[in-house]
């Protein structure tokens, strides 16, 4: 399995809308609706912000949604905050043959400038 | 309050073994689908090894098949992970994950702190 394929930095200003793009193949991204994403600040664990594709769990604001299209997921972060600024990552379920696998992407670091 | 507490880690010759342990609390722990994610510095995460609430379903990353083993204790609560002929690769901050449910793969809804895990050459 490789890896999902992010950018490696994405920047913005507070405010700002931002979009994380998540490529991955007809094994993942493409066949399921399970991608989810997690936001990790460095010394701290990463936090599960969507899953599902597009669901939000309690307590995760508004301003983060999740959405797809072929092979290709995205992370928009609407209104830009100076706490939205840490690395973030996709992730997928794949299943090939008879195996169950998750795949995580390569990781955007999200800058706000 | 759902706890996650890893355990086993430390510093280990390549081809050695490791056993790792998560002790959980704060939940039903055989209602929910647990995993080990692994983090190396500057290189991200790395999904390892997942447990369904039964252990019905196991899965692991091509990278570990075959040299690691998972499994649970749905009755003390713990999540092990057998860790065999280690190599220098697998030297990482290894994390134990709880899914939002009890079949889930990749919904890693709280993690614990890790344990680091260093293999030398």
């Amino acid at each position: 399995q490789s890896a999902l394929t992010q950018p490696a930095s994405v920047s913005g200003s507070p405010g700002q809308s931002i979009t994380i793009s998540c490529t991955g193949s007809r094994s993942d991204v493409g066949t399921y609706n399970l991608v989810s994403w997690y936001q990790h600040h460095p010394g701290k664990v990463p936090k599960l912000i969507i899953y599902a594709g597009t669901e939000r769990p309690s307590g995760v604001s508004g301003r983060f949604s999740g959405s797809k299209s072929g092979n290709t997921a995205s992370l928009t972060i609407s209104g830009l905050q100076p706490e939205d600024e840490a690395d973030y990552y996709c992730c997928s379920y794949a299943h090939i043959s008879t195996f169950d696998y998750v795949v995580f992407g390569t990781g955007t670091k999200v800058t706000v400038l | 309050e759902v706890q996650l507490v890893e355990s086993g880690g430390g510093l280990v010759q390549s081809g050695r073994s490791l056993r790792l342990s998560c002790a959980a609390s704060g939940f039903s722990f055989d209602e929910y689908a647990l995993h080990w994610v692994r983090q190396v510095p500057g290189k991200g995460l790395e999904w390892v090894s997942g447990i369904t609430w039964n252990s019905g379903s196991i899965g692991y990353a091509d990278s570990v098949k075959g040299r690691f083993i998972i499994s649970r204790d749905n009755d003390k609560n713990i999540l092990y992970l057998q860790m065999n002929s280690l190599t220098t690769d697998d030297t990482a901050l290894y994390h134990c994950a709880k899914d939002v449910g009890s079949s889930g793969w990749n919904r890693f809804e709280s993690w614990g702190q890790g344990v680091q895990v260093t293999v030398s050459s």
